[in-house]
This record gives C-alpha cells, structure tokens and sequence, in this order.
C-alpha cells in the first residue's frame, strides 16, 4: 500500500516568496504531525492534527508558518515571506489513531531558500 | 522547555561489537518510541515503550524504559554493517507532543 507522500519533493525559492508544502497520509490515518529536521538533527516537532482539529501548534516558530488539514486527510504546511534561515527539510508523519504512536514519516520536503 | 538529549552523538563500532545508546528527558514521559533512520532516509519507527521498567527485543536489539520513565536505552548485540544509521528515541508528553532526541549516529566498521 502507499505510504505517506509529501510534495514536492524538493523546493527551491528566493526570499519573500510564500511556499506550500503537502502531505498526504496514509489512508486512514488519523493524526498527522508536521516536523522540521536540520541535517545532523532530529526532527523538530511542529505541530499536529487529529482529524481535521490542530491540536498543538507550539512549535510552529513564528506567524509567518501556518497549516490546516481542512478534511482531515491531506495537510498543506505553509510558509510565508519565506527567509533563508527557513531552509531545512520537512517531514509529515501519520498515524493510524490518537495516542497510537507508531509514526510513518514520509520522504521530506528539502526546501531551499535563497 | 521539554527537552530529550541522546549520548553518544556519534559512535564508530567494529562489526561485531556490542553498541548501546541512551536517552534522557528532562520530564516524565507518557511512553518513548525509537527509530531508525538511514543515510538519505527517513525516520522509521522501530518499538514503543510504555511501562515503568520496561524492556522490549527485537532479535538484536533491546530496549528498556526507566523506572522514573524519564530515560531510555537501545542496545544493538553484535552489530552489523546493516545497523548503520542514526537511531533516534522520541518521547511523548502527557499533551501527545512527541519530542525526538538528536539522535545517534552509529557507524560500523567492516
């Protein structure tokens, strides 16, 4: 079956720019985590959804990053006005039910801002 | 804040040889989970542990959870070129906040 899928895979934009990053779960997963990792780190929490509820978004680093999972499926981390600083890879992770903990990660945005 | 810390940072290990990693949080934690993730790849979820004093295997590998559920162990017995990567624990609070360590990175010298 398929596994989690981010899109796209790679991103470069320049300084300023808005991107958005997707991540579509596994079928009927019901939390989804968004997470950033910096190379040589672990992955830095973000936030997350049950269903279509955000349920943490503490670590979101400042207004300018932002996401919604509207049908409680597929989930669109945005970033706005976009700052070199913002460049890292994305991750998504799913899982099958609240408090379930086995988390399926999916490949990563690499996003570079130049 | 919360925070998870993971020693050693990097670990090289001649194949064959035994290796352990320790996890430690700086509050109690709810359960810990461990992964693995692979040069180039993603994190790939290995055990999760729950219970005070627990110790779970998986063939090579064991895990174990503190008593005070505020650390955590992964050791790798006779480790093979195949166990490369960074091993990560993740501890989750009481607020399902998962909170990953820096991780491991263990090499293996054939």
């Amino acid at each position: 079956g398929a596994g989690v899928s981010q899109s796209p895979r790679y991103k470069v934009t320049k300084r300023g720019q808005d991107v958005a990053l997707r991540c579509d779960p596994i079928s009927g997963h019901v939390s989804l985590y968004w997470y950033r990792q910096a190379l040589g780190q672990g992955p830095e929490f973000l936030t997350y959804f049950n269903y279509e509820a955000q349920q943490d978004k503490s670590g979101l680093p400042n207004d300018r990053f932002s996401a919604e999972r509207p049908e409680g499926s597929i989930s669109t981390l945005t970033i706005q006005r976009t700052e070199q600083r913002d460049s890292a890879m994305y991750r998504c992770a799913s899982s099958l039910r609240v408090s379930y903990n086995e988390q399926f990660f999916g490949p990563g945005t690499r996003l570079t801002v130049l | 804040g919360q925070q998870v810390m993971q020693i050693p940072q990097y670990q090289h290990v001649q194949e064959g040889e035994d290796f352990t990693t320790y996890c430690n949080s700086s509050t109690t934690l709810s359960n810990i989970q461990w992964y693995k993730q692979r040069p180039g790849g993603h994190p790939v979820f290995l055990i999760q542990l729950v219970k005070s004093g627990e110790v779970k295997k998986q063939k090579r590998l064991t895990f174990q959870f503190g008593e005070a559920k505020k650390n955590s162990s992964l050791h790798i017995t006779a480790t093979q070129t195949t166990d490369v990567g960074t091993y990560f624990c993740a501890g989750e609070t009481s607020y399902d906040k998962v909170i990953f360590g820096p991780g491991t990175s263990l090499s293996v010298i054939p």
